[in-house]
């Protein structure tokens, strides 16, 4: 069973501009993951943010953590065309395997 | 290698073969998860190990379904007398910490049963 929600499930946007994508979870957690899967490939690894962190920044990303509603965000500022993919935000309420949303799916359109 | 990789990429079945599908981690590292990637949804876990041990395989979705890492590398799924509904992407990850931290996923196998 999956453990979060992603919103929305998909997302259209053009060149340049930001996307944000919100990931809502319902146990309490260790950390959370952000993870980016292109078409036909694996889960590649973007963030961490710990349970006691708010935000957090690596490149054209900011994730925020807000464990009171149980929810997450990630912005990608800036967008581009390689952008294209389906993320997913991942839980580890265990401590070590991770459980997933069922991912947004970000097109930009160039 | 730089990475995990996984082997077949992609494989066909006819309902009620075997299949085994491989894993090979990152060097070094102590941790190894199996998921399973159903169309348009999130991986899920099936199980997990530390080294050699199997200390979690709570996400295995029947008995026909059996994992491995007999020397705390390389690890092997196998699905005996497979159905249909096993027809996903399974993907494996490994970890070089015990608890929490980054997985490193390989490219997964795509398990196609007719």
């Amino acid at each position: 069973s999956q453990q979060g929600e992603e919103d929305p499930q998909a997302l259209s946007i053009q060149e340049g501009e930001n996307a944000t994508m919100n990931c809502s979870y319902k146990t309490s957690i260790n950390n959370l993951q952000w993870y980016r899967q292109n078409s036909g490939r694996g889960l590649v690894h973007l963030i961490l943010i710990r349970s006691n962190e708010r935000e957090k920044h690596s490149g054209r990303l900011r994730v925020t953590l807000d464990t009171s509603k149980k929810s997450s965000s990630l912005l990608i500022t800036a967008s581009r065309a390689a952008d294209t993919a389906s993320y997913f935000c991942a839980t580890d309420p265990s401590g070590s395997r991770l459980t997933f949303g069922e991912g947004t799916q970000l097109t930009v359109n160039p | 290698g730089a990475g995990v990789s996984q082997s077949p990429r992609y494989k066909v079945a006819k309902r009620g073969q075997d299949v085994a599908l491989r894993c090979d981690p990152i060097s070094g590292h102590v941790s190894l998860f199996w998921y399973q990637q159903a169309l348009g949804q999130g991986p899920e876990f099936l199980t997990y190990f530390q080294n050699e041990a199997q200390l979690d395989k709570s996400g295995l979705p029947s008995d026909r379904f059996f994992a491995e890492r007999p020397e705390g590398s390389v690890s092997t799924l196998k699905i005996q007398r497979t159905q249909q509904e096993d027809s996903a992407v399974y993907l494996c990850a490994s970890s070089q910490r015990r608890l929490g931290g980054e997985q490193f996923f390989g490219p997964g196998t795509r398990l196609t049963v007719l």
